[in-house]
């Protein structure tokens, strides 16, 4: 079974700094990776994805994240991040393997700082 | 207008009752979830149907049920509801695929 570890429950990070959210996760077989992302009061929406091709893959609003078969890991980075970026992120990912709906991990709570 | 609506938003219930959360989607999918949230445990898979004959349970199902009414539509029940389950519950779509999932804006569920 696949399952997903997001390293930090939690990220201060001071405004226009970097930041790293580390995902790592487990499956024996091929998989799909996924950032969501949760505003405040809000439901959860697609960040970005990886299903296929390059291995670094972008948003919109100027995250990005990098497919590591090898470590098996999707960690999300930004190099300059904004107030409006304070939000709740969540890791996923779906197997190859069956018909399993996607695993999410515990999420990661960024706060940025003014 | 949202791809995947929820009724209602919020609900306040008392102990031992009966309470219905209800999700619709126009998106066409097959695919329906059902999640709660609680703060530092993420989103957890209650239940999941993958066509109107399909049911399946989650992580946590013990205390829900679920009914597939058609295609766009998928309710959440709990028989009597208790406080531990206060909590913000998602209803999510996919295709046949199962990738991407459509999220709705979510119920906030106070069990008193």
């Amino acid at each position: 079974a696949q399952s997903v570890t997001q390293l930090d429950s939690q990220v201060p990070v001071f405004e226009e700094a970097p930041v790293e959210l580390r995902c790592n996760y487990s499956s024996s077989v091929s998989v799909y990776l996924f950032w969501y992302v949760q505003y405040p009061n809000q439901g959860l929406q697609l960040l970005l994805k990886y299903l296929s091709g390059s291995t670094l893959v972008e948003s919109i609003n100027g995250f990005e994240a990098e497919f590591n078969k090898s470590q098996t890991s999707f960690h999300l980075r930004k190099p300059s991040v904004h107030i409006s970026d304070t939000a709740e992120y969540f890791c996923a990912v779906y197997s190859f393997s069956g018909n399993t709906p996607l695993v999410f991990g515990k999420g990661t709570r960024l706060s940025v700082i003014a | 207008d949202a791809d995947v609506t929820q009724t209602p938003r919020n609900r306040i219930t008392k102990t031992g009752k009966r309470i219905m959360l209800e999700c619709s989607q126009t998106k066409g999918h097959d695919r329906m979830y059902w999640y709660r949230q609680d703060p530092g445990l993420g989103l957890r898979l209650i239940y999941y149907s993958f066509d109107v004959k399909d049911i399946n349970k989650g992580e946590i199902s013990d205390g829900y049920s679920v009914s597939r009414q058609a295609q766009a539509k998928f309710s959440l029940s709990l028989e009597s509801a208790i406080p531990n389950q206060t909590a913000l519950y998602f209803c999510a779509t996919s295709d046949l695929a199962g990738r991407e999932q459509y999220f709705g804006p979510g119920t906030r569920l106070t069990v008193t």
